[in-house]
């Protein structure tokens, strides 16, 4: 059974624009919800994360929604930039055991 | 501050063979956890090693093992390569826990390629 679920699979968004990304979620006993960004040959970067209790959380142009009683969560990114191409990645978990999304290529057109 | 080494960096096998993979964790950082990332499958866990014993198992078989030395420093084994696990190793340290607020640095990893 897949623990997080991640959508869209790929996104293009113009210079300037929102991208939105949402995930949901199986199990309630998780209590932290990462958001990471890839890019080609690197490792995943934590971006933004998030506790159950806070419904909203923002840092500079990446904000995370958060509906623990839908068990979804999102990330906005407001302005999105040329430089914000990647593939991001959610994450739901405990501990530093955490399951993630298959992940979202976010493709910003100058 | 030095970020988490992981090497090498590649490394062809072939099947049947066994393989063992290295991470150096940030410096101070107790926790080391070990994911494998598949184009298929995504990113998965492994398992963690905190200060010296495996806190947490992933749903891999036993060919699949690691180990932390006193220095936080840790090695994965995979025995009996087989075709399906040609994968991106990826090495994760933390100071402890990061749903209690020590977030997970990630390495580049080791992709492994089994012939």
């Amino acid at each position: 059974q897949q623990q997080v679920k991640q959508s869209p699979q790929s996104l293009i968004v113009q210079k300037g624009g929102i991208s939105i990304i949402n995930c949901a979620y199986e199990n309630t006993a998780f209590d932290y919800f990462p958001w990471y960004q890839q890019f080609p040959g690197k490792g995943p970067a934590l971006l933004i994360a998030i506790r159950p209790d806070v419904s909203e959380k923002k840092e500079g142009r990446f904000t995370i929604s958060f509906n623990k009683s839908a068990k979804q969560f999102s990330l906005h990114i407001m302005d999105s930039q040329p430089g914000d191409s990647a593939t991001y990645f959610c994450a739901a978990g405990k501990g530093n055991q955490f399951y993630f999304g298959t992940g979202t290529s976010l493709t910003v057109i100058p | 501050k030095a970020g988490v080494t992981q090497t090498p960096r590649y490394l062809i096998k072939t099947r049947g063979q066994q393989v063992t993979l290295s991470c150096s964790p940030i410096s101070g950082h107790r926790s080391v956890s070990w994911y494998q990332q598949t184009p298929g499958q995504g990113l998965q866990f492994l398992f963690e090693y905190f200060s010296e014993t495996q806190r947490n198992k992933g749903n891999f078989p036993g060919r699949f093992s690691g180990r932390q030395f006193s220095n936080s420093r840790s090695e994965m084994n995979v025995s009996t390569l087989e075709l399906g696990d040609s994968a991106l190793y990826l090495c994760a340290s933390s100071l402890d826990a990061a749903s209690r607020g020590s977030p997970l640095h990630f390495g580049n990893g080791t992709r492994l390629t089994v012939t």
